[in-house]
């Protein structure tokens, strides 16, 4: 399953909003309901983090600035006002089938 | 809380082996499967590798079949990546990730391979 976000790069300002897009060249939608598209961000220097799994749901601890929607093949991850913490590389993640995959990643940093 | 220490990196020549190490701790290793991802140096994230909690299923990615083999030590709270006929491209950063509902909800700091002569 080949996984493609756009844009690569976004110059944002802090306190506005931006918006992030993943799609699948599979539909992620599973038998079982559930759709297996995952978030992460991999701040500067360090180890990815979950953000938002099964295209939707907030993971432990991830501010509600951080929305995920979208089904089928075309994704969307929506920070509302984006804050210094929040740079860094957002990347897109199918695992419906194997081998997960990845997307390209998106990097996010301040204008 | 949930702890990923990944170890056995280092400059490795091409054609040659070399085994990572994963200690785990923080949560009941037993009922968890286990990943590898890897970064090259400047680029996007691959998976590599996964062990159901059980050891009963590893699946590989394509590029890595044959060459790679991924284990686990319950009684250590360990998993490994056995790595043989390295080449250039197997160059990267490797994480050690624990799988959940979830998906991967847990990632260690890396350790860094390189392949060169």
């Amino acid at each position: 399953v080949v996984m493609t976000q756009t844009p690569l790069s976004l110059s944002v300002t802090p306190g506005q909003p931006a918006s992030l897009s993943c799609k699948s060249s599979q539909n992620l939608l599973h038998s079982d309901g559930k759709t297996y598209l995952d978030w992460y961000l991999q701040k500067p220097g360090q180890s990815p983090q979950l953000l938002i799994y099964e295209a939707s749901n907030r993971f432990s601890g991830v501010p509600d600035r951080f929305r995920g929607s979208g089904s089928g093949t075309d994704f969307t991850l929506k920070i509302s006002r984006v804050e210094a913490e929040d740079v860094g590389v957002y990347y897109c993640m199918q695992r419906i089938q194997l081998p997960w995959t990845f997307g390209q990643g998106t990097r996010v940093d301040f204008k | 809380q949930v702890k990923l220490v990944e170890s056995g990196g280092g400059v490795v020549q091409p054609g040659k082996s070399l085994r990572l190490s994963c200690a785990a701790s923080g949560f009941t290793f037993t009922t968890y499967g286990m990943h590898w991802v890897r970064q090259p140096p400047g680029k996007g994230l691959e998976w590599v590798a996964v062990i159901s909690d059980d050891a009963s299923q590893k699946y590989f990615t394509d590029s890595v079949k044959g060459r790679f083999t991924i284990s686990r030590d319950d009684s250590k709270s360990t998993v490994y990546l056995q790595m043989h006929s390295l080449r250039a491209e197997d160059t990267a950063v490797y994480y050690c990730a624990k799988d959940s509902v979830a998906g991967i909800d847990s990632w260690g700091p890396g350790t860094l391979v390189i392949v060169s002569s």
